[in-house]
Order: C-alpha cells, then structure tokens, then sequence
C-alpha cells in the first residue's frame, strides 16, 4: 500500500549548519515520483524538489537536494548552510504513476534554525 | 503571474448548510487537487482531477464533491458540513514537471 513515513516531528539546528529530514516512502509501483513542500508559519505550501523513481542521479535545486534511495526506499531531504528562513514545517509526497494519480504527504517533520 | 485562487479564505458555517469552495487556476494545468490538512495528518487528498470531465477520490473523499466542467475551475463542494470538516483547505494544480502549485488555503470551521 501507498504509503509516507516522516519519523522526525521535530528538530532544531543551528544556524549555517547542514540538515537531513527524513522521509521513507512505500509502495509497489515501480513508476513514482517523490517531492517535497515547504510550509512557513503564514501557512502557504512551497514546492521544493521533485524526484522520479527512474532518475538516475539525485535531485538538486539549490540549497536543496534529495538523498534518493530506491533499494532502502528513503527520500531525504538535505538543506545544506540552513537559515533563519528555513523554520517551518516540511512534508515529503509521493505519486504512483501505473495504477492511479493519488498523492500522499507525511506528517510533515518541524525545522527550527537557532541563531 | 501565475497563480491559484481560493475563495473564500476563510468561513464559518453551520453543520447541514451546503457551501462551495472555490479553486481557479490561469496556468492551464490538467491535474487539479484538493486536500485538507489537519494536526498531526499531514495534507490528505480528497478528490483529483487529471482533465475535464475527469475526476477520481483520493484518501478522504467522504462528505465532498468536485466537479471539472472546464480546465481553469474545480470547485469543492460539502452538501452538508458536519463539525468534523473543521479543516484547512488546499486546492493544488500540477504541470507535466510534476511540480505542484498550492492556493492560499482555506480555513473552515463547521458548528
């Protein structure tokens, strides 16, 4: 079954440091995709990288990069040099491709960046 | 600018008053969505569209209606609210890239 696990629910770090949120995904497609969303206090939802199971190398967009690992089934999310910015909650996502277009999200892991 | 639009953003109701949220997009996406989010659920998709005409449940579709007469518009109905549909709405488009463009959201709280 489809299925997103984000086992941190929360974590603290300090500022300029780097941080991985984990994100253990299930499912017996073998066409999906994997995202992340940012989500600040005022409540919006930000797209931040997507990765495709076919993908051969590892998602970047900036400061953000996905630590894919199809054997171990884990999409970890690395923030490299974190800011104050980056407080807010962050939900992993997955798409099966083969059998339907339903989206699952986690339960979402709360960052907090010290100064 | 491309965007999502919900309306209204916020709404207080009374349980069995039928009510209409609105969701409109200008980026001629295919793939449409809607999702609730509560404390410690994370987001959970209620219905998706992938065209006009096209519509499929999600996780929660229970209490909810959609319809997708055309591409911009996907509107999410509740016949009757019950207290229980005290949530945050999302409405969420997705181009080919996979990327998904989120509305402001929509706070309801049914009595």
């Amino acid at each position: 079954a489809q299925k997103i696990t984000q086992t941190q629910p929360g974590m603290f770090v300090q500022e300029k440091e780097a941080v991985t949120l984990d994100c253990t995904y299930d499912t017996s497609d073998p066409s999906y995709g994997l995202f992340w969303y940012k989500q600040p206090s005022s409540g919006e939802m930000i797209f931040l990288i997507y990765q495709g199971s076919y993908d051969q190398q590892n998602a970047t967009e900036g400061r953000y990069s996905l630590n894919f690992q199809k054997a171990r089934k884990s999409a970890n999310l690395v923030i490299s040099a974190s800011q104050l910015g980056d407080s807010a909650m962050y939900f992993c996502a997955m798409r099966e491709y083969s059998s339907a277009s339903k989206i699952i999200f986690g339960s979402g892991t709360r960052l907090s960046i010290r100064p | 600018e491309a965007q999502v639009t919900q309306n209204p953003r916020y709404l207080i109701t009374v349980t069995g008053k039928k009510l209409t949220v609105t969701c409109s997009q200008n980026m001629n996406h295919e793939y449409m969505s809607w999702y609730r989010q509560d404390p410690g659920l994370g987001l959970r998709q209620i219905y998706y569209s992938m065209n006009v005409e096209v519509t499929d449940k999600g996780d929660v579709p229970e209490g909810y209606k959609v319809s997708r007469k055309e591409k911009r518009n996907f509107p999410l109905i509740l016949e009757s609210p019950s207290p229980n549909q005290t949530s945050l709405y999302f409405c969420a488009t997705a181009d080919r890239e996979e990327t998904q463009y989120f509305g402001p959201g929509t706070r309801l709280l049914v009595l």
